[in-house]
């Protein structure tokens, strides 16, 4: 257990309608990730925090994607109409930013499977 | 960030020390070198970094060329619980860039 606490643990859902994940992160760090990763291929980069402030989104980040952290602590993926293509693991990472050598912590994922 | 190069697959013995190369030769001056490992069903796990020393913690040694274009990650003594996909990832700062990995297989 790396401290990172992701739900849910799996997704089964409906084309067309909208989930919602949450990433609980280590709780003294100010950084956090949200990758995604398909089978057989490694995590691609979704987005970042630095607090509250989201400072980098992929490309990879249709419009149907939002991620919000209020406050600074929990986050939150918010995928809209979702396509079967969005089924996928959905990954949270944290660590404590600032420097150029620190190293992710990760969360188990969500596996989201849309129907 | 720069692109790493990985073998598809691998397979160890049981006991017997596996060694995972890495191709980084576009790698810049301020980019370290990371390892991380994916059990199946689990997030990555943090292996190990370096920038141009060789390092060593209590999971694996990481050996880097003198011109930093590939390196070596050693796991000393691999056991069934190391089979795993493992990735090499060239970067620094604000995100990783994740490749395909190296699936190692730990043989009894």
């Amino acid at each position: 257990d790396t401290g990172v606490s992701q739900n849910p643990r799996h997704k089964i859902t409906k084309r067309g309608q909208n989930v919602t994940f949450r990433c609980d992160p280590i709780s003294e760090h100010n950084r956090l990730y949200w990758y995604r990763q398909t089978l057989g291929q490694g995590p691609e980069f979704l987005t970042y925090f630095q607090n509250e402030a989201q400072l980098e989104k992929s490309r990879l980040l249709s419009d149907r994607f939002s991620a919000e952290r209020p406050k600074g602590s929990f986050s939150t993926l918010e995928i809209q109409r979702t396509e079967q293509g969005d089924s996928a693991m959905y990954l949270c990472a944290s660590t404590k930013g600032g420097q150029a050598n620190e190293k992710l912590f990760f969360g188990s994922g969500t596996q989201l499977s849309v129907l | 960030d720069a692109k790493t190069t990985q073998p598809p697959s691998m397979d160890c013995a049981e006991g017997r020390a596996a060694n995972l190369p890495c191709n980084h030769s576009t790698i810049s001056g301020n980019e370290y070198v990371y390892w991380y490992r994916q059990i199946h069903s689990q997030g990555p796990q943090y292996i190990i970094h370096g920038l141009k020393n060789n390092e060593t913690n209590e999971m694996a040694s990481l050996i880097i060329t003198e011109d930093r274009k590939s390196s070596t990650l050693i796991l000393p003594h691999a056991t069934l619980r190391d089979t795993a996909v493992y990735y090499c990832i060239g970067g620094s700062g604000n995100k990783l860039v994740f490749g395909a990995g190296t699936i190692l297989r730990v043989k009894s």
